[in-house]
């Protein structure tokens, strides 16, 4: 079994949709968790980062941790064609510890 | 300021072949790691440099690995090139690689291995 599973998609969606993406972890270890963008032909770029329990907000982004349920999740509002990309969530147990990524979600926004 | 650059971006050898990649970290940056991204496996972590020493290691054969050098630009080198190494091979750079400190990705060099 896999520390970190993410529903690889595809997930198409019309432009102005809410889309919600998740990972689980098995590790309780982990206290750092990330969702990376990453678009065709290039690394991944950081989105969001918390390290607690909750939500967490920036513009249309929002991370969710539930960490009794090894649970997390990030919902785009509003979601735009420019939000078509793969999405990793990634986690680590803190210090310099190694990240662990997830396989990542590949999300088409339709016009 | 620059970002990471990896060079060659494209990279085709035979089995059997070695290979070397280059991984130039953003200015100022000390930590610089290496990951194996596939379709099927995603990312999956290679080595960790900080101040030209190997602080983490990932689940990797020996045949996979790395330095990094005094101005923090780092290599890779994978041996005896296996089918299996086909992949996207992403480099990361930060300024301490700690819990509070981002990592940065280059755009990756593209190996294939035929």
């Amino acid at each position: 079994q896999k520390e970190v599973e993410q529903d690889p998609g595809p997930l198409s969606v019309p432009e102005g949709a809410i889309v919600s993406l998740n990972c689980t972890y098995s590790n309780s270890a982990f206290q750092y968790f990330m969702w990376y963008r990453q678009y065709s032909r290039k690394g991944p770029e950081l989105l969001m980062y918390t390290y607690s329990s909750g939500n967490k907000e920036d513009g249309r982004f929002t991370a969710q941790v539930d960490k009794s349920s090894k649970y997390i999740s990030l919902f785009i509002r509003d979601s735009q064609p420019s939000d078509s990309a793969t999405y990793l969530c990634a986690m680590n147990s803190g210090g310099y510890q190694k990240v662990t990524f997830g396989t990542g979600t590949k999300l088409q926004v339709i016009p | 300021k620059a970002g990471v650059t990896q060079t060659p971006r494209y990279l085709i050898k035979t089995r059997g072949q070695q290979v070397t990649l280059s991984c130039s970290p953003i200015s100022g940056h000390r930590s610089v790691s290496w990951y194996q991204q596939t379709p099927g496996q995603g990312l999956q972590f290679l080595f960790e440099y900080f101040s030209e020493t190997q602080r983490n290691k990932g689940n990797f054969p020996g045949r996979f690995s790395g330095r990094q050098f005094s101005n923090s630009r780092s290599e890779m080198n994978v041996s005896t090139l296996e089918l299996g190494d086909s992949a996207l091979y992403l480099c990361a750079s930060s300024l301490v690689q700690d819990q509070t400190d981002t990592q940065y990705f280059g755009p990756g060099t593209r190996l294939t291995v035929l």
